[in-house]
């Protein structure tokens, strides 16, 4: 079957670095997307990987290994505005996104 | 100024009633979703429509039925048969490429409570 793992909370501390994994199985792949979201609220885009490597986008950067079926994607220089969900999805051969459950990232002054 | 909306944010009905939900965006977008979030598991797929006047079911649609008679608007009907209906409920589009892996830009959802 098809699968996406994450953890399901992470806590860090304001103005440290945090890595969230999330590894997929997938009939097939066509790239990763990474979303935010605030409780309560819409998920936002973040970042969609396909190719193997490190993409970084401000603070934020996302890293696939498609031979791993893994990425992480990593948050630099936390704010309290980044306490929020972090979803991982990943597109199967029919182009249908497979989602997994959030992380939960709690951040502390 | 584009974009996906939800109405209404909160929603409470008695169980036995059928209740709709509306989608609307204006981002000239061809596919539209739904899906269903519920604590501690990812996002399920209800429904999703790539084109006007064509759907097709996702994951969980038992219970649920849509329409999509014009490319803005996307409405959910969540029907006396759906189980649990109780969760909150996320309306997307993207642009519907065949073959892209498109973003999906989603609306601010409803929070449907039966009881």
């Amino acid at each position: 079957g098809q699968n996406i793992d994450q953890p399901t909370e992470m806590t860090a501390t304001e103005g440290a670095i945090v890595q969230i994994n999330c590894t997929y199985q997938t009939s097939g792949f066509n790239g990763l997307f990474w979303y935010q979201q605030h409780a309560g609220e819409a998920p936002t885009f973040l970042s969609y990987n396909v190719l193997d490597g490190l993409e970084e986008k401000g603070r934020f950067s996302s890293f696939l290994s498609r031979s791993k079926g893994y990425s992480y994607l990593l948050l630099k220089e936390l704010q309290m505005k980044d306490s929020a969900s972090y979803l991982c999805a990943a597109l199967d051969s029919n182009y249908q996104l497979i989602w997994g459950a959030g992380t939960k990232l709690i951040i502390k002054p | 100024d584009g974009g996906i909306t939800q109405s209404p944010k909160y929603l409470f009905r008695k169980e036995g009633q059928n209740v709709t939900l509306s989608c609307e965006q204006n981002l000239n977008h061809d596919a539209m979703y739904w899906y269903r979030q519920d604590p501690g598991q990812g996002l399920r797929l209800i429904y999703y429509s790539q084109i006007v006047n064509d759907f097709q079911k996702g994951d969980i649609a038992e219970g649920y039925s849509v329409s999509r008679e014009k490319k803005e608007s996307f409405p959910l009907t969540v029907t006396s048969a759906q189980k649990n209906p109780t969760a909150f409920y996320l309306c997307a589009s993207s642009m519907g490429t065949p073959d892209k892996a498109d973003e999906q830009y989603f609306g601010p959802g409803t929070r449907l409570t039966v009881t």
